[in-house]
């Protein structure tokens, strides 16, 4: 089974502080992905990589970074945390083809 | 831009009846169309796909979407559903070249009362 593991399931931060997400996929797909989902928005494309170091904006790129320095791990980056930030963060991995997206538990990030 | 939209924000069913959740996406040429579901508290997992083929395509747990092209439609089905099936369901689409790019939809939240 494909395993995508984040490294939290609950995050408190305080508004401006650095904060990092770490996501990690063990089926060498080439392809990986940061959304958020907010209720009545559905799930919104921040950032993704297609190759190790190679990185593309999504929808919501704004206030985010992302880095890629190995093909299992794509970290997800808040440079200085803000309360609209506050949301259900998601990592998902996939091959180039066929391109069923599969998902991680989420991390809830609360910024007070 | 590409976009999908589901008109169906919350659903309330009673155990036994039938279920159909609408999807509708903008884009004109191939698509890939997907159905993801999330339970309380679970990670978002496949329902379906369709890459080509039969536009009727089966998943997991009874379900199953037709896809009509002339009606930019993929919507999900299921003849008679359990309290389990209680989740959000999500309609989700690839266009064309659009490097595995997915647009979601907002999603479906359903609610089966036994």
């Amino acid at each position: 089974d494909v395993k995508v593991t984040q490294s939290s399931r609950y995050l408190v931060k305080r508004t401006g502080e650095k904060v990092f997400l770490e996501c990690v996929q063990d089926m060498d797909h080439e392809n990986m992905f940061w959304y958020r989902q907010d209720p009545g928005l559905g799930l919104r494309l921040i950032y993704f990589s297609y190759d190790v170091k190679m990185k593309e904006k999504g929808d919501i790129p704004e206030g985010y970074s992302v880095s890629r320095e190995k093909k299992e791990r794509f970290s997800l980056i808040l440079e200085s945390a803000s309360t609209n930030q506050t949301s259900m963060y998601l990592c998902a991995s996939s091959r180039q083809e066929p391109y069923e997206q599969y998902f991680g538990p989420g991390t809830r990030l609360t910024v007070t | 831009a590409q976009s999908v939209s589901q008109h169906n924000h919350h659903v309330i069913l009673s155990e036994a009846a039938s279920l159909e959740l609408g999807c509708n996406y903008s884009y004109g040429g191939t698509v890939n169309l997907f159905w993801y579901v999330q339970y309380p508290g679970q990670h978002l997992q496949l329902l379906l796909k369709y890459f080509s083929g039969d536009p009727l395509v089966k998943g997991i747990k009874g379900f199953e979407a037709e896809f009509i092209k002339s009606k930019f439609s993929f919507n999900l089905r299921k003849p008679s559903v359990q309290w389990s099936d209680t989740a959000e369901y999500f309609c989700a689409v690839i266009s064309g070249g659009a490097t595995n790019k997915l647009i979601f939809g907002t999603g479906t939240l359903l609610a089966v009362q036994p």
